[in-house]
């Protein structure tokens, strides 16, 4: 299985645009989708992408996902953020079993 | 909406097997196209996918603890269930159910999670 690696943090003011990358050991990144997951302190993860760059209904359009195979990352973007947005991001993918990157706290301060 | 709730003991000693069940509602638990999932967060870590089970009975689980797992259905009880088995200080985090969409490897509903601990 390859593996999926994130930064452990970010950290952006509100209103402003994050990016979180994932990028994968082996294999390209376009050879099978990737997702990525919310999870708010004491909760559990609720998807926010799937398919790379499809939103889940009511997931707001301020959230989006692409890949990038010259880089073989995915990578999600998070525009005019809120405080709310304040969370740990996972990427996740599959191979021959589903592979979660080790995830991105995102501060919003 | 789907809902899943996992039930089980949150304490459990070490050597012994972990059991829980997740209990899906508001959708078929013998829908085509998606799968039956467990998933751990160990302190201080990220997501490990354990294993799923198809609604007709087949599993498939995570190579690095196949040995220990295994996955059933109770369809009558809308019911899936995992067992761990021989476990130790190091499989207690928390683990949760969700329901993977097939074709495209994604988990679109997860539970609020159950924290079990192994302790003597």
């Amino acid at each position: 299985n390859f593996m999926l690696t994130q930064p452990h943090s970010v950290s952006e003011s509100p209103g402003k645009t994050v990016i979180i990358s994932c990028t994968r050991s082996s294999g390209s990144i376009a050879d099978n989708y990737v997702q990525w997951y919310q999870q708010r302190p004491g909760s559990s993860p609720t998807p926010v992408i799937y398919d790379d760059d499809r939103r889940p209904s009511g997931v707001p359009g301020r959230f989006s996902g692409s890949i990038d195979t010259s880089s073989n990352s995915a990578s999600l973007i998070i525009s005019g953020l809120k405080t709310d947005d304040e969370a740990e991001y996972y990427c996740q993918s599959f191979d021959q079993s589903p592979v979660f990157g080790g995830g991105t706290k995102l501060t919003v301060l | 909406q789907v809902q899943l709730q996992e039930s089980g003991p949150g304490l459990v000693k070490p050597s012994q097997t972990l059991s829980l069940s997740c209990t899906v509602s508001g959708g078929s638990i013998n829908s085509d196209g998606y799968y039956w999932s467990w998933i751990r967060q160990l302190p201080g870590k990220g997501l490990e996918w354990i294993g799923y089970i198809y609604h007709y009975g087949s599993t498939y689980y995570n190579p690095s603890l196949e040995s220990r797992v295994a996955l059933s259905l109770d369809t009558s009880k809308k019911q899936f269930s995992l067992k761990l088995s021989s476990v130790t200080a190091a499989d207690s985090g928390i683990y949760y159910c969700a329901r993977e969409v097939h074709l495209t490897t994604w988990f679109d509903f997860w539970g609020r999670g159950t924290l079990v601990t192994v302790s003597p």
